[in-house]
């Protein structure tokens, strides 16, 4: 199993600003992805992070608006730029498990204003 | 076009009594389905798998059920506790038994209540 550490666990942000998250891994994982629930819909799968290379993203999300990082095989970090109250979400990280699926972090909870 | 459907937004069963959580899937190939539990404030942990060549897993008070040819799966939770109170989300794979580079699909998920 993998424990994951994401912060942070809740924040309030005014619309325009941008918000970073942080995803800490406790072993080394060659992906990392990134999901967003909002409010009464399932997890939706935003972008894959590889150490080394640049993020996958899924149909309907850019780079601009949620600029990962992926410095080390532990670590990764989404950015929500330019906020807007659709923003509001949940956004979790999580990384490859076996039969497991996936390990998840305890989520980000964000609500623009 | 949801690719995974949990039809049901919540479901209230009384302890002790079975919970039947229910899922249907639209894309065949999908060869791996997970269940997920989700508290509040805290992220999904994973509860019980099932690969596409099985009809049946079991673990302990859970066990899930999947019938191909309807692209359906179920899963029984019994005797219920109320600890058992929760989000479960469905979950589905495209070729790997881990999700892969492709991540997971997952359900709305139903809000499971156990009353006393």
């Amino acid at each position: 199993s993998a424990v994951i550490s994401q912060k942070p666990s809740r924040d309030i942000c005014q619309r325009g600003t941008s918000l970073t998250i942080q995803c800490q891994v406790d072993s080394q994982v060659t992906m990392m992805f990134w999901y967003r629930q909002q409010p009464g819909q399932s997890l939706t799968l935003i972008a894959t992070a590889n150490q080394g290379s640049e993020a996958t993203y899924e149909s309907g999300f850019v780079i601009d608006k949620f600029p990962i990082s992926r410095p080390n095989l532990t670590f990764s970090t989404l950015t929500v730029s330019n906020m807007s109250p659709e923003d509001s979400s949940i956004y979790l990280c999580s990384v490859e498990g076996s039969t497991e699926g996936a390990f998840f972090g305890q989520g980000t909870r964000l609500t623009v204003v | 076009d949801q690719q995974v459907k949990q039809n049901s937004p919540s479901l209230s069963v009384q302890e002790g009594r079975i919970s039947i959580l229910n899922c249907d899937y639209t894309n065949s190939m999908f060869d791996y389905f997970l269940w997920y539990k989700k508290y509040p404030a805290e992220g999904p942990t994973f509860l019980i798998s099932i690969s596409s060549i099985k009809d049946k897993n079991e673990d302990g008070r859970f066990t899930v059920f999947l019938n191909k040819s309807a692209k359906h799966l179920s899963l029984h939770i019994v005797p219920s506790q109320p600890g058992d109170s929760a989000v479960y989300f469905c979950a589905a794979s495209l070729g790997y038994s881990g999700g892969g580079a492709d991540g997971l699909t997952f359900g709305k998920g139903t809000h499971l209540i156990i009353q006393p």
